[in-house]
């Protein structure tokens, strides 16, 4: 049974540090998305990638966040320096590659805690 | 620009009662598709259907039933004889030919009691 999975599950982490989180799409899948969830904000996206090239990252704060795909079977999405703000569930999802629409399957997330 | 709007922020059931749960989207696209995604306790958002624009039979899957109405621009989700596992937050999401980023709904949480 194929799955994203995300590493770290839970972090913690003092502000100003950098922060680096993981994600290892299902094989076979040419889309990578990453969501970010809050209570106040819900899911929101961040970043957008199709064969490992970045089509959209506006939701992105672009002075500390990040998003790379080194190669097909890893997504890194960092944060340097981290806030308390960012605190958050971040989410990675991957889609098969073809039509539009398809549906995106979720990886469990990374809960961030930044105190 | 588009939005899914999912009013009932949090449903209380008795075990086997039926709900509806709401959706309702914007979007000036001709072609998009309409998704439901169910995030139990356990945190994992999990993909429950996929409807495009151009096809608004109804679909029922077991105990699970979606009601699409370009009319109403609604996408509403019917759980019959819910059940204690169905408690979790259902979102429902949009996306369109633009690009395959999913816009979400703030979420309806359900709780089922037993």
């Amino acid at each position: 049974d194929a799955r994203v999975t995300q590493t770290p599950r839970h972090k913690v982490t003092e502000m100003g540090q950098e922060v680096t989180m993981r994600c290892q799409p299902i094989l076979g899948h040419n889309t990578v998305f990453w969501y970010r969830q809050t209570m106040m904000q819900g899911l929101e996206l961040l970043a957008y990638f199709r064969n490992r090239a970045p089509l959209d990252d506006s939701g992105m704060p672009k002075d500390r966040f990040s998003a790379e795909m080194p190669d097909a079977t890893l997504a890194t999405l960092k944060i340097q320096p981290s806030e308390p703000r960012d605190s958050a569930v971040y989410f990675c999802a991957s889609g098969p590659a073809g039509l539009v629409g398809n549906e995106q399957y979720f990886g469990p997330g990374t809960r961030l805690t930044v105190t | 620009a588009q939005k899914v709007t999912q009013a009932q922020t949090e449903i209380s059931v008795v075990e086997k009662e039926d709900v509806t749960l709401d959706c309702v989207y914007e979007t000036r696209d001709t072609t998009y598709y309409l998704f439901w995604y169910k995030q139990p306790p356990s945190g994992e958002l999990v993909f429950l259907i996929r409807r495009n624009s151009f096809d608004e039979q109804n679909e029922i899957s077991g105990r699970y039933s979606w009601n699409f109405q370009k009319s109403t621009s609604s996408f509403n989700f019917t759980i019959t004889a819910s059940q204690v596992v169905d408690s979790a937050v259902y979102f429902c999401a949009l996306t369109t030919n633009a690009g395959n980023m999913l816009t979400f709904g703030g979420g309806t949480r359900l709780m089922v009691k037993p």
